[in-house]
């Protein structure tokens, strides 16, 4: 079967650093989504990988080991507004979109 | 720009009775259209998705359906209500075609409660 995995929920300081990680097993593999979900709305789009590597986008960055099945988004200078769920989500062989349960990201002052 | 519509954001319904919630999409033709639905601690869960008028593929089976009359419309509907219906239900549009790349937009989502 398909499966991603991802910690249940994070809980971090406001101005620090938390890193959210997702491992997959999936029946082919032709990219991998970060998604955002603010409680009560609707997901918003973070980052796709789809090559190896470190993709960064302003206090986001989002990494991809493919032979691992990995990949986790990075956080930087948190702030409470970061405080949500983060969906990971892979693109199968049927480009379909497999998602995981989602992290909730708990931001401390 | 695109965006995408939603409603209603919230409906309480006993069960039994039906169910019909919309969602349109602007600025965007033929996109590919979805139905999620996501429960409390759960990942999301493709109901339907349709990639032009008229076609429609069901993931799960259950007594909801789903309908496109026009290119940009898209409809979720029952005749009757069940406990287990009850959830947050997520409209979402992708560019047309097939490709690992095609980022979901979501709508703002209907929060049903079956009494």
């Amino acid at each position: 079967g398909q499966n991603i995995d991802q910690p249940t929920e994070m809980t971090a300081t406001e101005g620090a650093i938390v890193q959210i990680n997702c491992t997959y097993q999936t029946s082919g593999f032709n990219g991998l989504f970060w998604y955002q979900q603010h409680a009560g709305e609707a997901p918003t789009f973070l980052s796709y990988n789809v090559l190896d590597g470190l993709e960064e986008k302003g206090r986001f960055s989002s990494f991809l080991s493919r032979s691992k099945g990995y990949s986790y988004l990075l956080l930087k200078e948190l702030q409470m507004k970061d405080s949500a769920s983060y969906l990971c989500a892979v693109v199968d062989s049927n480009y379909q979109l497999i998602w995981g349960a989602g992290t909730k990201l708990i931001i401390k002052p | 720009s695109q965006t995408i519509h939603q409603w209603p954001a919230t409906l309480v319904q006993p069960v039994g009775s039906p169910l019909s919630l919309e969602c349109t999409v602007e600025g965007t033709s033929n996109p590919n259209l979805y139905w999620y639905r996501q429960a409390a601690g759960r990942g999301l869960q493709l109901l339907f998705y349709s990639v032009g008028i008229g076609q429609i593929s069901s993931e799960v089976p259950q007594n909801l359906s789903a309908s496109r009359p026009q290119d940009r419309q898209f409809i979720l509907s029952s005749k009757k209500l069940l406990l287990s219906d009850s959830g947050f239900y997520l409209c979402a549009w992708g560019p047309t075609g097939h490709s690992g790349a095609n980022v979901l937009t979501f709508g703002a989502g209907s929060r049903l409660t079956v009494l």
